[in-house]
């Protein structure tokens, strides 16, 4: 079986500008979870969708949004970027959801913001 | 709300050598516990995890972690580290109660030395 992808593994962007990034989880997962990681605050969740319901929210401003697809692939959208944004982006899959249900990671997204 | 704290930020150790990752967690409510591992530019990799039973659970890679509710840690081991080993580990926690997403400590640095 195929792994979790991410697109595109890198991105640069300036200031002020909004950015989409694609989770495509393993297929037959149904729960799509995103997380940003960076040195500073670490792995912090930001949402989780299941059969395109977003089930849970992090504590991130409503620039951070995401949406998932009837195919349960999943889209994360940053607007007006800042500096702070600069991370590493990872989606993990699971079969149901719910972390009784292990996760599995993709590579991540390097987003830079300058 | 759960919170994690990893007690060591870095961990060196030789080769062969038996190694400890400490972990302690703060939850109000039982809760479930996980080890990731981050290897360089890659997303994180289930290493073991704790639901119910067992207090001693085994992974992958001759990892294992004992639970302990008394002392609220959840510490790694392993009996003999090699090169391969050297990466990014980190101790999540999530409750019992509904959807709760994983909390994640800071990491810990384990390089393992010739």
């Amino acid at each position: 079986k195929a792994g979790v992808t991410q697109t595109p593994r890198y991105l640069i962007k300036t200031r002020g500008q909004q950015v989409t990034l694609s989770c495509s989880p393993i297929s037959g997962h149904r729960s799509v979870s995103w997380y940003q990681q960076t040195p500073g605050q670490g792995l912090q969740f930001l949402f989780e969708y299941f059969s395109e319901t977003q089930r849970n929210k992090g504590n991130f401003p409503g620039r951070f949004s995401g949406r998932q697809f009837s195919n349960s692939r999943s889209e994360m959208n940053v607007s007006t970027l800042e500096l702070g944004d600069s991370a590493l982006y990872l989606c993990a899959s699971s079969p149901l959801g719910g972390v009784e249900s292990s996760q599995y990671f993709g590579p991540g997204t390097r987003l830079t913001v300058l | 709300a759960q919170s994690v704290t990893q007690l060591d930020s870095q961990v060196p150790v030789f080769e062969e050598a038996p190694v400890e990752l400490r972990c302690n967690y703060s939850s109000s409510v039982s809760v479930y516990l996980f080890w990731y591992v981050q290897y360089p530019n890659q997303g994180l990799q289930l290493l073991l995890k704790y639901l119910s039973g067992s207090t001693l659970v085994k992974g992958i890679n001759g990892f294992e972690a004992e639970f302990n509710k008394s002392q609220t840690s959840f510490h790694l081991r392993k009996p003999s580290v090699h090169i391969s080993d050297t990466a990014e580990y980190f101790c999540a926690v999530s409750g019992y109660s509904g959807n709760t997403p994983l909390v994640f400590g800071k990491g810990t640095r384990l390089s393992v030395i010739a």
